[in-house]
């Protein structure tokens, strides 16, 4: 089992939508919750953090963290042609001086 | 603010050869991460620096690589000699107070021959 989990994709949706965007993991220490986004060729760019459970909003972006089932969502409302990327999930294990163990990622392609 | 940066952004050596990575850190950024993907896996970490000190090396494939942060600032990562599973994109990525967010550098694409 890997420590971070995501689906591969890609992920289809119609632009206008909402993009859900899932991640497991499997340390239950883990305290820090990120989402990247990579467009081809590029870096990771940091679009969200999580810490705590619940819901964490920043404009379209809302991040969903429940530690009890070890899960991790980012939400994308009204998609854009230019959200089409591939998205990182990166957890930070407890102990661990911040590293990130990262997810292979989820390709979205957002459809006009 | 500028960004994390790397040098070179492409570089294609023969096996045996040696490579040198520079990683140039948000300015003020004690907190300095090594990570490495190669084709078809996830980014995987290599180590961290807090200032010059390394904190964690524990993902560093084996001793063809070493890595560096005189004075704190800027940090290198050397292959040698180099190994055609050492292809990959390497990248550099820094964390400052007070968050816990890691900032991305563009990455170093390597190709051993």
């Amino acid at each position: 089992q890997k420590e971070v989990e995501q689906n591969s994709g890609p992920l289809s949706v119609p632009e206008g939508a909402i993009a859900s965007l899932n991640c497991t993991y499997s340390d239950r220490g883990s305290q820090s919750f990120f989402w990247y986004r990579q467009y081809s060729g590029k870096s990771p760019e940091l679009i969200m953090s999580i810490y705590s459970n619940g819901d964490k909003e920043d404009g379209r972006f809302t991040a969903q963290l429940n530690k009890a089932s070890q899960y991790v969502s980012l939400l994308i409302r009204d998609s854009q042609p230019s959200d089409s990327a591939t998205y990182l999930c990166a957890v930070n294990k407890a102990g661990g001086g911040n590293k990130l163990t990262f997810g292979t990622g989820t390709q979205l392609k957002v459809e006009l | 603010e500028a960004g994390v940066t790397q040098f070179p952004s492409h570089s294609v050596i023969e096996k045996g050869q040696t490579v040198t990575l520079r990683c140039d850190p948000i300015s003020g950024h004690d907190n300095l991460y090594w990570y490495r993907r190669v084709m078809g896996k996830e980014i995987k970490f290599l180590l961290h620096f807090v200032k010059e000190s390394k904190q964690d090396e524990s993902g560093m494939p084996n001793n063809r690589f070493l890595a560096e942060r005189t004075g704190g600032t800027y940090s290198t990562l050397k292959v040698q000699p180099a190994e055609l599973e050492d292809s990959g994109v390497y990248f550099c990525a820094s964390r400052g107070p007070p968050g816990y967010e890691q900032y991305f550098g563009p990455g170093t694409r390597l190709t051993v021959t």
